[in-house]
């Protein structure tokens, strides 16, 4: 199985941050890797997929890049609504597998 | 509206078996791959399985630590996705999504639309 890694498993911001949250596989996936936000008790939400592009309704404030095996996901300006927990997800292979999840919370 | 509601979790015994189902509503569920999402405190989000279309087969692929436990199965005349699991233990305890699959690469894709989920706790 390929493994996900994400890093920083959690970090404090504050409105208007720019906030930047890294994914790596264990093997090239070339752009097949997903994004999703999760806040408490919810599930989770597609926010973006082929690496960069933006599910239908999510703000322009959210973006990603990345080839290969390494990825980034970035909040251009962090709104209240954003405070969450954020997970990728590859999908080169079965099984499709998550990275353990960055939590964004309030400095 | 487009939605995904799951039920028939709840407390088990280790050894045991439960049904969860999932109703779909708002679009064309004959035509979705639908899959299994769990999410347990230990162990982040974990892939269950999928069923297929059935105008694609209609083919179940399931993770390994659930192969053999676990069976996928869908009734499209009653928009409806099941996951029967037997032989419970207690790392299955976990909050069980299903999900659609929005294919994007040979099979593969991104989980788009997910249910509210239910909690399965495998307990003595």
């Amino acid at each position: 199985d390929i493994q996900m890694t994400q890093s920083p498993p959690s970090l404090s911001a504050s409105v208007g941050d720019r906030v930047t949250i890294t994914c790596q596989a264990t093997q090239d996936i070339n752009n097949y890797l997903n994004w999703y936000q999760q806040k408490p008790g919810k599930a989770p939400k597609l926010l973006i997929f082929d690496a960069s592009t933006l599910e239908t309704g999510v703000p322009s404030r959210f973006s990603g890049s990345g080839l290969g095996t390494h990825f980034s996901f970035t909040i251009s300006s962090l709104q209240p609504e954003d405070f969450a927990t954020y997970f990728c997800q590859q999908y080169h292979n079965l099984p499709p597998t998550f990275g353990p999840g960055t939590k964004v919370d309030v400095k | 509206e487009l939605q995904l509601v799951e039920s028939g979790g709840g407390l088990v015994k280790p050894g045991g078996s439960l049904r969860l189902s999932c109703t779909a509503s708002g679009f064309t569920f004959r035509n979705a791959w639908m899959n299994w999402v769990r999410q347990s405190p230990g162990k982040g989000l974990q892939w269950v399985g999928r069923i297929k279309s059935k105008t694609d087969g209609g083919t179940p692929d399931y993770a390994a630590p659930v192969k053999g436990r676990f069976t996928i199965s869908r009734d499209d005349s009653k928009n409806m996705l099941h996951l029967q699991m037997n032989s419970l233990r207690a790392e299955d305890t976990a909050v069980y999504y299903c999900a659609t699959e929005r294919l994007l690469w040979f099979g593969l894709g991104a989980f788009d639309l997910w249910g509210q989920g239910t909690m399965v706790t495998v307990s003595s």
